[in-house]
């Protein structure tokens, strides 16, 4: 089982809709999770950080389930500008800093 | 945030040879990271790059094929060396946000192709 996983996508979705994506993550002492978004050719940049039970920034929530070791990114009203690959990134306390990608979930907005 | 800048932005380069990529931040941070990225993939850590000892490296990476230089707080290279096609990626460094814990900024990026 890989260490960090996510839906595959790609997601499809009309302007204005609510799109959720979901990240699995099998270390269950993993301290802390991040959104990262990418677009195409350009590198990472962090949309969101989850220590606790959850964030929210905007149209963008994120909510951490431990005892399902899952985190999910939800993003409402989608815009056109929110197309792009998001990658959920876990830390693991016993390798330090280090973070661990999943594949990336591919979302395309669509008018 | 910090500023992360890499050089070069892109390289094409012949199986064999070698390339230097430098990262350079606009301030002092205590953790950087070089990770790989193929196409169409995730993000692969390669190693953690630490001021004033040898990089640790992740299973599957040796300091040989990668070696890594931190010589101070806000600067450092990985080498590419004896290339192959395989090698063609995205180098990306990133560092870590003293603010934040465990938050991690990428430069943007070095594209390699090996021909």
């Amino acid at each position: 089982r890989k260490e960090v996983e996510q839906d595959p996508g790609p997601f499809n979705v009309p302007e204005g809709a609510t799109v959720a994506f979901n990240c699995t993550y099998s270390n269950s002492a993993s301290q802390s999770f991040f959104w990262y978004r990418q677009d195409c050719r350009k590198e990472p940049k962090l949309l969101m950080s989850v220590y606790s039970s959850g964030n929210e920034d905007g149209r963008f929530t994120a909510q951490l389930n431990r005892a399902s070791q899952y985190i999910s990114l939800l993003i409402r009203d989608s815009k056109l500008s929110d197309s792009a690959t998001y990658l959920c990134a876990v830390n693991m306390r016993e390798y330090g800093n280090k973070l661990v990608f999943g594949a990336g979930t591919i979302l395309r907005v669509k008018s | 945030s910090a500023v992360i800048s890499q050089k070069p932005s892109r390289d094409i380069c012949q199986r064999g040879t070698s390339l230097t990529i430098q990262c350079q931040v606009d301030s002092q941070v205590t953790m950087m990271f070089w990770y790989r990225q193929q196409p169409g993939q995730s993000l692969t850590l390669i190693a953690t790059a630490n001021q004033g000892s040898e990089a640790t490296y992740e299973s599957g990476f040796v300091i040989d094929k990668f070696p890594i230089s931190r010589p101070n707080l806000t600067f450092s290279t990985l080498t590419v060396s004896n290339m192959s096609p395989e090698d063609s990626s995205i180098y990306l460094c990133s560092v870590d946000n003293p603010r934040r814990y465990n938050e991690q900024f990428f430069g943007p990026g070095t594209r390699l192709t090996v021909l």
